[in-house]
C-alpha cells in the first residue's frame, strides 16, 4: 500500500530559528513530491520535485528530494510568525493519478 | 480567472437527507479531484476525474457519487448524509495529469451532519 509519512507531526519553535520538516515515502513507480503550505484556508503549492539531489528554493523556503531513501525534506530558515501553518507532503505515482498525501506536519513560530 | 471555485462554503445537514458540493473550475483544466480533511489528518481523496465524461475512485469513494459531464464542473454528490461525512471538503484542478503539475485548490466547504 502507499504510504507518505511525515514528522514531526507538530513543532513549536521562536522567530529566527532554522527548521527541517520531513517527508518519507513508499510508493511504487514515483512521479513527483510536492510540498504545500495550509493556513486556515486551502493548501497553497510550494514544490514540485523529481529529481534527487536539486534543490529547489524560494525565498527562505528550499527543499530537496532523495529518491534513493526516499524522503524529501523541507527548510524554513529565520522563521517568522507568518510561517505558522501546516504543511503538508503528497506523492504522485507514474501510471495513476492520484495524490496521496501525508498528515501534515504543524508548524508555529512564536514571536 | 476565478480559479477553483466552491459552494457552498458552509452546510449543515440532517442524517439521511442527500446533497451535491459544487466545483468549477475556469482554467480549462483536465484534471479534477475531490478530498475530504478531517481534524488532525491530512487530505484524502475521494474521487478524482482525467477529463469530461471520465472518474475513478480515490481512497474513500464510499457514500460520495461523481460525474463529469463538461471540462469545468465537477460536483460531489452525497447520497445520504452521514455524521462521518462531516468533514471539510477540498475540491482542485490541475492542467494535466497528476504529478506534472500543482494542483490548485478550491476554498473548502466545510460539512456538518447532525
Amino acid at each position: 500500500e502507499d504510504k507518505v509519512v511525515q514528522s514531526p507531526l507538530s513543532l513549536v519553535v521562536h522567530e529566527g530559528d532554522t527548521v527541517t520538516l520531513n517527508c518519507s515515502y513508499e510508493v511504487t513507480n514515483f512521479r513527483s513530491l510536492l510540498w504545500y503550505k495550509q493556513e486556515k484556508k486551502a493548501p497553497t503549492f510550494l514544490f514540485m520535485l523529481t529529481s534527487s539531489g536539486i534543490e529547489k528554493k524560494s525565498g527562505r523556503l528550499s527543499s530537496i528530494l532523495d529518491k534513493k531513501e526516499l524522503f524529501s525534506i523541507l527548510n524554513i530558515t529565520a522563521t517568522q510568525t507568518g510561517d505558522s501553518a501546516v504543511y503538508l507532503c503528497a506523492v504522485v505515482t507514474s501510471g495513476t493519478y492520484k495524490y496521496i498525501f501525508g498528515t501534515g506536519t504543524r508548524l508555529k513560530v512564536l514571536a | 480567472n476565478a480559479g477553483v471555485t466552491q459552494t457552498p462554503k458552509f452546510q449543515v445537514l440532517k442524517t439521511g437527507q442527500s446533497m451535491t458540493l459544487q466545483c468549477a473550475q475556469d482554467m480549462n483544466h483536465e484534471y479534477m479531484s475531490w478530498y475530504r480533511q478531517d481534524p488532525g489528518m491530512g487530505l484524502r481523496l475521494i474521487h478524482y476525474s482525467v477529463g469530461a465524461g471520465i472518474t475513478d475512485q480515490g481512497e474513500v469513494p464510499n457514500g460520495y457519487n461523481v460525474s463529469r459531464s463538461t471540462t469545468e464542473d465537477f460536483p460531489l454528490r452525497l447520497l445520504s448524509a452521514a455524521p462521518s461525512q462531516t468533514s471539510v471538503y477540498f475540491c482542485a484542478s490541475s492542467p494535466r495529469l497528476a504529478g506534472y503539475n500543482e494542483q490548485f485548490f478550491g476554498p473548502g466547504t466545510r460539512l456538518t451532519v447532525l
